[in-house]
């Protein structure tokens, strides 16, 4: 089955540095990759999302950049606030059909100091 | 709109006793999806319907575990006898039917067993 890394598992940055987060995936048919960003006692929130069709998207601050041949994908956090200081989960899914289980990393705890 | 809704938001139980946990998906939404979250760690897949039809339970941990969602909206994920090691939070998510996989989470159920 799909396996999930992700890297680093804590990042400290200061206010206004980039943050960068890393998952590799082991199942090469998994096509769909989303980023959640989960704060204290609250629900995963999709932040971005990419297909396999695509190599980067970018949302404002946030980008996510995929390598299909070498099964990894990125976070990309520019401009970092506070208010970015959270649990970032990474996840890669098959999309061949409606109702495929997203397969999460273990997460990233991001600290942005002021 | 509403979001997707669960009660309780916190449960606690004696070891034996048998809890059920409810998930009210977004109005509309076929598929439905169970998570469990341990402490610091990613959401890990239970189970998945397509309206009212499981169509993937591979991630249930054991046969003390046990959903439904008999009129393809409403579901409750019920656990019997529970143990110590069910402490968790169970996530529920929704899907519409799309040919990718956007899911939304509820704000789950923190279950701690003593």
């Amino acid at each position: 089955g799909e396996n999930v890394e992700q890297h680093p598992s804590t990042l400290s940055v200061q206010e206004g540095d980039s943050a960068v987060i890393k998952c590799t995936y082991s199942d090469s048919a998994s096509n769909y990759f989303p980023w959640y960003k989960q704060e204290l006692g609250k629900r995963p929130q999709l932040i971005i999302d990419i297909r396999s069709n695509v190599g980067e998207k970018k949302d404002q601050r946030i980008a996510v950049t995929l390598n299909k041949t070498a099964k990894h994908f990125s976070l990309h956090i520019t401009e970092t606030q506070p208010e970015d200081s959270a649990v970032y989960f990474c996840a890669a899914s098959k999309t061949n059909q409606a109702g495929t289980a997203l397969i999460f990393g273990k997460g990233t705890t991001l600290s942005v100091s002021s | 709109g509403a979001g997707v809704s669960q009660s309780p938001r916190y449960k606690v139980a004696k070891r034996g006793q048998d809890v059920a946990l409810r998930c009210d998906p977004i109005s509309g939404h076929v598929s439905l999806f169970w998570y469990q979250q341990a402490l610091g760690q990613g959401p890990e897949f239970l189970t998945y319907f397509q309206n009212e039809a499981q169509l993937d339970k591979s991630g249930l941990p054991s046969d003390r575990f046990f959903a439904e969602r008999p009129e393809g909206s409403v579901s409750t994920l019920k656990i019997q006898r529970t143990q110590q090691e069910d402490s968790a939070v169970y996530l529920c998510a929704s899907s519409p039917w799309t040919a990718y996989n956007e899911q939304f989470f509820g704000p789950g159920t923190r279950l701690t067993v003593l």
